[in-house]
């Protein structure tokens, strides 16, 4: 079946550390693939997105590249802000006829002064 | 401005005592969908609705009702609540892809439940 992995959590940084978030995923066909951020108290935010194979997502400073050989969609940021802490999901879409947001289980990252 | 709005956004209730949680969005999107957030089970899916009249069961529908009657609403109902429902819930929409599929979902800001 199709599912989403994400490293577990919480990751714990300083500031300006590089940080990687790691996600593989299971799908058929081609489904694209999201980054979703949830800051405390609040919903989940669209952060970025790859739609095929070997395209690059990028915003705020992150970046994740959509590798179908390894099938992962790892997060990267180059210099983190505290900020930046917050629940990090990534997700994938089968565009076909599921119809469903496939969702990693979430990686708490802390970002300390 | 576009978004998803959730009423309410906090809310206690006792077992057995039915409640609507509201959901509308002003994007025009066909696709809306209910989702619970628990502590180490993630995001599941409760119901989506793919257009006006058009609902179907998520992974965890059990407890829940929903309608579409207008393309902008889509509210949850829990019947009779009980306290295993008690959650962080979020409606989200999302246009739908011509070739089927959905695309990136766009999410209110949750309402809290508790049901004692």
């Amino acid at each position: 079946g199709n599912s989403v992995t994400q490293m577990e959590g919480p990751v714990t940084l300083s500031e300006e550390a590089f940080l990687t978030i790691n996600c593989t995923y299971t799908a058929t066909g081609y489904p694209s693939l999201f980054w979703y951020v949830q800051y405390p108290g609040e919903g989940l935010q669209l952060l970025l997105k790859a739609t095929k194979a070997d395209d690059k997502g990028s915003n705020k400073g992150f970046e994740a590249t959509y590798r179908k050989e390894t099938t992962s969609f790892h997060l990267e940021k180059g210099s983190v802000q505290v900020s930046d802490s917050a629940v990090y999901f990534c997700a994938l879409s089968r565009m076909d006829s599921s119809y469903k947001l496939i969702f990693g289980s979430g990686t708490r990252l802390l970002v300390r002064p | 401005e576009a978004q998803v709005t959730q009423n309410p956004r906090y809310l206690i209730t006792v077992t057995g005592k039915k409640l609507t949680v509201t959901c509308s969005q002003n994007m025009n999107h066909e696709y809306m969908s209910w989702y619970r957030q628990d502590p180490g089970l993630g995001l599941r899916q409760i119901y989506y609705s793919m257009n006006v009249e058009v609902t179907d069961k998520g992974d965890v529908p059990e407890g829940y009702k929903v309608s579409r009657k207008e393309k902008r609403n889509f509210p949850l109902i829990l019947e009779s609540p009980s306290p295993n429902q008690t959650s962080l819930y979020f409606c989200a929409s999302s246009l739908l892809a011509t070739s089927g599929g959905i695309y990136e979902q766009y999410f209110g800001p949750g309402t809290r439940l508790t049901v004692t």
